[in-house]
């Protein structure tokens, strides 16, 4: 079981050009998140799927395209590579359970190694 | 809307002593549940320990354990005999419902944990 694995690992690009950041989870799950992370900041959301054919917009979606044609796979894509977008990018995966005692649900949340981009 | 504050921004700790990370939380919501991830130097987002809001118990997971307090929302992680290996970032997080009854986790600003030998 690799989890949830992204490419690349780093990448440099100039103001302007476009690319995608891949991800890929091999646990059958369903539900499948993009965030970005700022330097000293938490995690924001940009994009989140919660199944084939079916995204939705997360807190900080501009400049941002995703897609999700497969179960395991949901590639994010840059159109014109702002400074601002300068960022580490996590991808996540996620599923629900019950825990019986109390009935709560957990959505624990399984994430990629991340990918570093400066936008230059 | 929901918050998430993380007021210690860096923590230096002795290693083998216990220690606390502090959380709080708003929310409207009647459940929700939080989260603890830990970020090594090396990047990756750890899962360490989840707390339901309806859970009577506190969470414990091996030496973690999260003290929570539902009245005064707050959710902070504890550490115990703390070794070298838990320098890190500590996030908390708190699980929001979105659109079709999937959810998002909004996360805190972070806590720096650096354990001296």
């Amino acid at each position: 079981n690799a989890g949830v694995t992204q490419t690349p690992k780093f990448r440099i690009l100039k103001i302007g050009q476009s690319m995608t950041l891949q991800c890929t989870q091999d646990m059958n799950h369903n539900y499948m998140y993009w965030y970005r992370q700022d330097p000293g900041m938490g995690l924001k959301l940009i994009y989140y799927s919660v199944g084939a054919g079916i995204t939705d917009k997360g807190e900080v979606p501009n400049g941002y395209n995703v897609s999700r044609s497969t179960t395991e796979d949901f590639p994010l894509r840059l159109e014109l590579a702002a400074p601002s977008q300068t960022s580490v990018y996590f991808c996540a995966s996620s599923y629900s359970m019950n825990t019986g005692t109390s009935g709560s649900v957990i959505y624990e949340q399984y994430f990629g190694p991340g990918t570093r981009l400066t936008v230059t | 809307a929901q918050k998430i504050t993380q007021t210690q921004p860096g923590m230096f700790v002795q290693e083998k002593e216990a220690v606390t990370l502090d959380c709080t939380y708003d929310t409207s919501d009647q459940s929700y549940g939080l989260f603890w991830y830990k970020q090594p130097s090396s990047g990756e987002m750890i899962f360490l320990i989840y707390q339901g809001s309806y859970d009577e118990q506190n969470a414990t997971e091996g030496r973690y354990s999260l003290n929570f307090q539902k009245a005064r929302k707050s959710a902070n992680l504890v550490i115990s005999a703390s070794q070298l290996g838990d320098s890190a970032m500590y996030f908390c997080a708190m699980r929001e419902r979105l659109h079709f009854g999937n959810e998002k986790l909004t996360f805190g600003t972070g806590t720096r944990l650096t354990i001296i030998p």
